[in-house]
């Protein structure tokens, strides 16, 4: 069973910029949550899509957007890329139930400069 | 509301020694609790959860976790360290009944000394 897919795996940007994250995620699970990893602020949570609907949202700006597609796969998108944006973006599946495991993909490194 | 705290950014300790990793939650409703490993360069990857069956989890890799419901803890143990446990753990609670999005502690890093 194959894992998460998390492309590309390291992007280099210009602040002001745009980006593009992209998650597939496990076979049969419907949804689909994206993390923030700094070393500072720890694990935060961006939103979660399931069905192809925001179930869930954290507190970023609205820089932060995402959507998923009928086939699960998720991407991510950050509008007017500035410094503090770089950062580990992992994308977790799971089914979606409550106490049901997160598979985490091995990330997208963001460097803005 | 739910949150959780690692005691400790970083823990060192000797090949073959206990390991303990510290995690305190609080959750206005009864948790789920979840122990991650993270090595470098890669995402997250499942130890253990409790999930209220039992109270002393057990995990992979040896690692195994005590829920305490009176200290709001879940340390997670290990009895002998080996090299290839370096890593950064994260201890995560969500909660039943409410959004079961896991809220992540801030991490803590496990260094094994030959």
């Amino acid at each position: 069973k194959a894992g998460v897919t998390q492309t590309p795996r390291y992007l280099i940007k210009t602040r002001g910029q745009q980006v593009t994250l992209s998650c597939s995620p496990i076979s049969g699970h419907r949804s689909v949550s994206w993390y923030q990893q700094t070393p500072g602020q720890g694990l935060q949570f961006l939103f979660e899509y399931f069905s192809e609907t925001q179930r869930n949202k954290g507190n970023f700006p609205g820089r932060f957007s995402g959507r998923q597609f009928s086939n699960s796969r998720s991407e991510m998108n950050v509008s007017t890329l500035e410094l503090g944006d770089s950062a580990l973006y992992l994308c977790a599946s799971s089914s979606g139930g409550q106490n049901t495991e997160a598979f985490f993909g091995q990330g997208t490194r963001l460097t803005v400069v | 509301a739910q949150s959780v705290t690692q005691l400790g950014s970083h823990v060192s300790v000797s090949e073959g020694a206990l390991v303990l990793l510290r995690c305190n939650y609080s959750s206005s409703v009864p948790p789920y609790l979840f122990w991650y490993v993270q090595y470098p360069n890669q995402g997250l990857q499942l130890l253990l959860k409790y999930t209220s069956a039992a109270t002393l989890v057990k995990g992979i890799n040896g690692f195994e976790a005590e829920f305490k419901k009176s200290e709001t803890s879940f340390h997670l143990t290990k009895p002998s360290a080996h090299m290839r446990d370096a890593a950064e753990y994260f201890c995560a609670v969500s909660g039943r009944g409410g959004s079961y999005i896991p809220t992540f502690g801030r991490g803590t890093s496990l260094i094994v000394h030959p």
